[in-house]
């Protein structure tokens, strides 16, 4: 079955700072990969996937993340964090079916 | 057009009571989705439409039954529900199943 595991609860990081959320994933065959973002009470906002390609794939609002096939990451960056990152963190996998199958989430807060 | 809409934003009901919730998406997605999330929690989903038939019911209580009136409307009717029942219920579209998904802002539903 496949799946994605994000081993921090919480990330804490200052502005201007370098933003680093982790994801590992675990799949058989190809990975299909997402990451979203939740900003408070509000739905899920889409800002990268991987498919294939590229190992650096970049995506909305200055985020990339970085496939790394043989540590089965998939780490979601942002060079220069800004205190509206402020968010909850979501990667995704495609699962069987095409479902969606989420991590547990990382909260980001980005601090003045 | 790029967004998912959702009708109420807010729900408060009686365990007795029958409600609809509301989905439109205006995108020529042919995949809509349902799911649903608890607090600080990755989303659940509950149900799949493909070319408005019902391609996957994640077992779920029969009190939410979806509908799918044409390819831009999505309905979760609900019916006595339950005090754990309450959640924000997340709508979402994509191109086809499996792909890159849109969400909507939820309706966020208080079973009292």
């Amino acid at each position: 079955a496949q799946s994605v595991a994000q081993p921090e609860d919480q990330v804490n990081v200052a502005e201007g700072n370098p933003l680093t959320v982790k994801c590992t994933y675990s799949v058989s065959g190809n990975p299909y990969l997402f990451w979203y973002v939740q900003y408070p009470n509000r739905g899920l906002q889409f800002l990268l996937k991987y498919i294939t390609g590229d190992n650096l794939v970049k995506g909305s609002y200055g985020f990339e993340a970085e496939f790394n096939k043989s540590q089965t990451s998939f780490h979601l960056k942002k060079p220069s964090a800004l205190v509206s990152d402020s968010a909850l963190y979501f990667c995704a996998v495609r699962g069987s079916w095409g479902k969606l199958q989420f991590g547990a989430g990382t909260q980001v807060v980005v601090t003045p | 057009d790029t967004e998912v809409t959702q009708t109420p934003k807010h729900l408060v009901m009686g365990m007795t009571n029958k409600k609809s919730l509301k989905c439109e998406q205006h995108m020529g997605h042919r995949a809509m989705y349902w799911y649903k999330q608890k607090a600080k929690k990755p989303p659940e989903l509950m149900f799949v439409y493909s070319y408005e038939k019902l391609s996957i019911n994640e077992s779920v209580p029969s009190r939410f039954s979806p509908e799918c009136p044409n390819s831009s409307l999505l309905n979760l009717h609900l019916h006595a529900l339950q005090p754990e029942d309450s959640a924000l219920y997340l709508c979402a579209s994509s191109q086809v199943e499996g792909e890159k998904q849109y969400f909507g802002p939820g309706t966020r539903l208080t079973v009292t």
